[in-house]
């Protein structure tokens, strides 16, 4: 069945660091991919997502691309803050639901810790 | 501006004990969710439903009940807790147009012994 693979942690910066999280999926069809954003104490929330080949998703200076011939949705930030320590979820979805909704697949989760 | 709500935040439960998991969104959401988190595993479906009056089941529904008499609520209840049911429960609601985010609540930290 589809699965989302991601990079495993804890990943350790420095503040003002390039940020890459890995993200690779497996899928019929035509999918598409999300990254969830999971700040301590709170539930989950949207970080961006990317709907065709090769669209790019961007929000709050993150930025990841959908790429098929790699089958990869990896994250990106150039100078991460403090701020950003978090857990990093890469999603993609799948089939319909009844009722028109369609299934959301999440990875495993990767934190994110950023020290100044 | 409450969004997803969620009660309580932690509950500690033994062995064959019942409860339920609360969760209501204000924002007139026809799709809510239930998932549960664990380390190294991700988010899990447990249950959903579209609708007043309709549910399914998700990945991993064995042990948990839900039903959904409003559009506001959707509570997950646990017929006899175990210890495997260890976990961190969120409940997600979305609407209907396409690829529609997800919104969660803050989450409920349950541990049975």
């Amino acid at each position: 069945g589809n699965s989302v693979t991601q990079m495993e942690g804890p990943v350790t910066l420095s503040e003002e660091a390039f940020l890459t999280i890995n993200c690779t999926y497996t899928a019929t069809g035509y999918p598409s991919l999300f990254w969830y954003v999971q700040y301590p104490g709170e539930g989950l929330q949207l970080l961006l997502k990317a709907t065709k080949a090769d669209d790019k998703g961007s929000n709050k200076g993150f930025e990841a691309t959908y790429r098929k011939e790699t089958t990869s949705f990896h994250l990106e930030k150039g100078s991460v803050q403090v701020s950003d320590s978090a857990v990093y979820f890469c999603a993609l979805s799948e089939g319909w639901f009844s009722g028109g909704y369609n299934k959301l697949i999440f990875g495993a989760g990767t934190r994110l810790a950023v020290h100044p | 501006n409450a969004g997803v709500t969620q009660t309580p935040k932690f509950q500690v439960l033994k062995t064959g004990q019942s409860m339920t998991l609360q969760c209501a969104q204000d924002m007139n959401h026809e799709y809510m969710s239930w998932y549960r988190q664990d380390p190294g595993m991700g988010l899990r479906l447990i249950h959903y439903s579209v609708g007043a009056g309709i549910t399914d089941q998700g990945e991993v529904p064995n042990g948990y009940n839900v039903s959904r008499s409003t559009t506001e609520d959707f509570p997950l209840r646990l017929l006899s807790a175990a210890p495997s049911q260890t976990s961190v429960y969120f409940c997600a609601s979305r609407d209907s147009s396409y690829n529609s985010p997800l919104h969660f609540g803050n989450g409920t930290r349950l541990t049975v012994t």
